[in-house]
């Protein structure tokens, strides 16, 4: 199965609520980012936690990384409608042997 | 703004046909990578390259073969397009740093 598997599949929620997703993966990392692709399109970096990192922020971004269970998680708070899009956990960048591998992706949807 | 484009963004062509999907960053990047991505679904890496003249396959067998003689271009070929090749195929760059550009894809489809 995928290296990373993003909780829950598909999120609906109100705007000005917060979002919440995980991602689990398998292996050992040297960092976990996240992603977001707007329908139909390339993906956007968001934000970095590194394998050493616990906790970090980025404007209404949130992301947690517990190494010990292989997961992570993204909070985005104050939810807009804009940030309807799908989100991928991303692991495998820059190690040496240059692969990567997305997670299944969490499909959001923010109603105004 | 990422500087890495793919054409067309858009295609449609025969069962049989050959097609190149192109892929061009002007950022100087050495390691790029091809992507398969059926509608709502996880990305799957096809292939990828280290830099000029290397190419390795990705974990998603593949039909498609790339090519890496410049930097800044890493072309993706289907030699005989057919219908299970209909997907959207993104590219992505990386540089020094750890964050990955993305093109904004080529959605294919084979009739």
């Amino acid at each position: 199965s995928q290296q990373g598997e993003e909780d829950p599949q598909a999120l609906s929620i109100q705007e000005g609520e917060n979002a919440t997703m995980n991602c689990s993966y398998k292996t050992s990392i040297n960092n976990l980012q996240w992603y977001r692709q707007n329908s139909g399109r390339g993906l956007v970096h968001l934000i970095l936690i590194r394998s050493n990192e616990r906790e970090k922020h980025s404007g209404r971004l949130r992301v947690t990384l517990d190494t010990s269970k292989k997961s992570s998680s993204l909070l985005i708070t104050a939810s807009r409608a804009a940030d309807t899009a799908s989100y991928f956990c991303a692991t495998g960048f820059n190690t040496n042997a240059g692969k990567s591998t997305f997670g299944d992706g969490t499909t959001l949807t923010v109603k105004p | 703004e990422a500087d890495i484009y793919q054409t067309p963004r858009y295609l449609v062509i025969g069962t049989g046909k050959k097609i190149t999907l192109e892929c061009s960053q002007t950022m100087g990047h050495d390691k790029m990578y091809w992507y398969q991505q059926d509608p709502g679904m996880e990305l799957h890496l096809i292939h990828y390259s280290y830099g000029v003249n290397s190419t390795e396959k990705g974990d998603l067998s593949s039909e498609s073969t790339v090519s890496r003689i410049r930097t800044e271009h890493f072309p993706l070929t289907l030699e005989s397009a057919r219908p299970s090749h209909t997907s959207q195929y993104l590219c992505a760059s990386l540089g020094v740093g750890t964050e990955a550009f993305f093109g904004q894809g080529t959605r294919l489809t084979v009739v």
